[in-house]
């Protein structure tokens, strides 16, 4: 069963406007939780995490919303940059699955236009 | 500083044969970690190492998989008797610590049984 999920495997976005990447899980026991950006032929890069007792983690043009009642964390984008067009893998921790072991989604692809 | 390297980048091997793959992590990280990555799918937990022994190995798919890591550095993720299915991206990956949080991850090794 996928515990994590990406729903849309891809997304494109017109250069300069808001990208929002979506993720849903539904082991209420996570109480951690990551975006990685990855290139080709390269691994994941860490982007931006949220703990379960925040709603919401800033860290310039990267937000990540989190809703615990919903089970579902959202990844914003603001402005868009062309650099910014790799695939994104939300992934979550903890609870029993333990907190050292991260359970990936199946990635979004996002593509920037000019 | 370096990051997490891998080698080799590419193995391509023959089914039945056995392979070796390799993990340098970053320096003083004693957390070290390896995941699996299919065609179109976020990477899947295999095991993970505080120190030098395994403290999470519930992610090997079966018996024919097995890693080790003697001395709390370099580790090394073996497959004997390859099969057409174990065609994937090994990823390895390093933390300061395994009590959760950002783990660093290493470009991969693409394995291809034939």
């Amino acid at each position: 069963d996928q515990q994590v999920k990406q729903n849309s495997p891809s997304l494109s976005v017109q250069e300069g406007r808001i990208s929002i990447l979506n993720c849903d899980y539904t082991n209420s026991m996570f109480d951690y939780f990551l975006w990685y950006k990855k290139y080709p032929a390269e691994g994941p890069t860490f982007l931006i995490s949220i703990s379960s007792i925040k709603d919401k983690n800033e860290d310039g043009r990267f937000t990540v919303f989190l809703n615990k009642s919903a089970k579902h964390l959202s990844l914003h984008i603001v402005p868009s940059q062309p650099g910014d067009s790799a695939v994104y893998f939300c992934a979550a921790s903890g609870g029993a699955w333990g907190a050292q072991k991260l359970v990936f989604g199946q990635g979004t692809r996002l593509t920037i236009n000019p | 500083g370096a990051g997490v390297s891998q080698t080799p980048s590419n193995k391509v091997t023959e089914k039945g044969k056995y392979v070796e793959l390799r993990c340098d992590p970053i320096s003083g990280h004693t957390a070290l970690y390896w995941y699996r990555q299919s065609l179109g799918q976020g990477p899947e937990f295999l095991i993970y190492f505080q120190g030098t022994g395994a403290a999470d190995d519930s992610g090997l798919p079966n018996d024919r998989f097995f890693a080790v890591r003697p001395e709390g550095s370099v580790s090394t993720l073996k497959i004997q008797r390859t099969e057409r299915g174990d065609s994937a991206v090994y990823l390895c990956a390093s933390s300061l610590t395994a009590g959760g949080g950002e783990q660093f991850f290493g470009p991969g090794t693409r394995l291809t049984v034939l």
